[in-house]
């Protein structure tokens, strides 16, 4: 069975630019997460989203949002990107929501924000 | 807010030898889990600990829970060089459903 595939595995911006990072989920998986992870931050819960609704929500600013399709992949959009942008972008995919349900990681997208 | 502390923050040993890393919680965990993530890979789950005193073992590796659940420990016997990455805990009890993670052992293991 296929892992959780992110593209693209690596994106160079600057600052004031936008970016739209993308995530398939594991087939049959309907709840996609996203987390953010930088050295002095650790990994970040960004938002969750399951059947094309955002379930929960992170502490992040507005310039940060995603959505779902009907298939389940998901897309999280940066807009106006700062330099504190730069991170490594997780998602992770479950059958359904909540974290007590087995989350299944992808190898994430590296952000670089010039 | 819940804070995951781990300790420590970096291991560098030879292959052979022995190791633990920690994770403290400020509150009592929901259930903990004990993630390694290799470089260029996501996270994967090793173990998911619920009941406090509670010991698993997977192959070389022995997870504990604390009788509290507020803190937790990984023992790697006889470490390899494949087990090099970062070992992270997370618990499963986010207050929007989400994890909440430590900020890692980063573990460093030389042939």
């Amino acid at each position: 069975k296929a892992g959780v595939t992110q593209t693209p595995r690596y994106l160079i911006k600057t600052r004031g630019q936008q970016v739209t990072l993308s995530c398939s989920p594991i087939s049959g998986h309907r709840s996609v997460s996203w987390y953010q992870q930088t050295p002095g931050q650790g990994l970040q819960f960004l938002f969750e989203y399951f059947s094309e609704t955002q379930r929960n929500k992170g502490n992040f600013p507005g310039r940060f949002s995603g959505r779902q399709f009907s298939n389940s992949r998901s897309e999280m959009n940066v807009s106006t990107l700062e330099l504190g942008d730069s991170a490594l972008y997780l998602c992770a995919s479950s059958l359904m929501s909540g974290s007590s349900n087995e989350q299944f990681f992808g190898p994430g997208t590296r952000l670089t924000v010039l | 807010t819940q804070l995951l502390e781990q300790s420590p923050q970096f291991l560098s040993i030879q292959e052979g030898e022995n190791l633990t890393v920690y994770c403290n919680s400020s509150s009592v965990f929901s259930s903990l889990q004990w993630y390694r993530q290799e470089p260029g890979e996501g996270p994967v789950l090793l173990v998911t600990v619920v009941t406090g005193g509670e010991v698993k073992k997977l192959k070389r590796l022995t997870f504990q829970f604390g009788d509290a659940r507020k803190d937790s420990s990984l023992h790697i016997t006889a470490a390899q060089p494949g087990d090099t990455g970062l070992y992270l805990c997370a618990d499963v009890g986010g207050s929007q459903g989400n994890l909440i993670f430590g900020k890692g052992t980063k573990l460093s293991v030389k042939p």
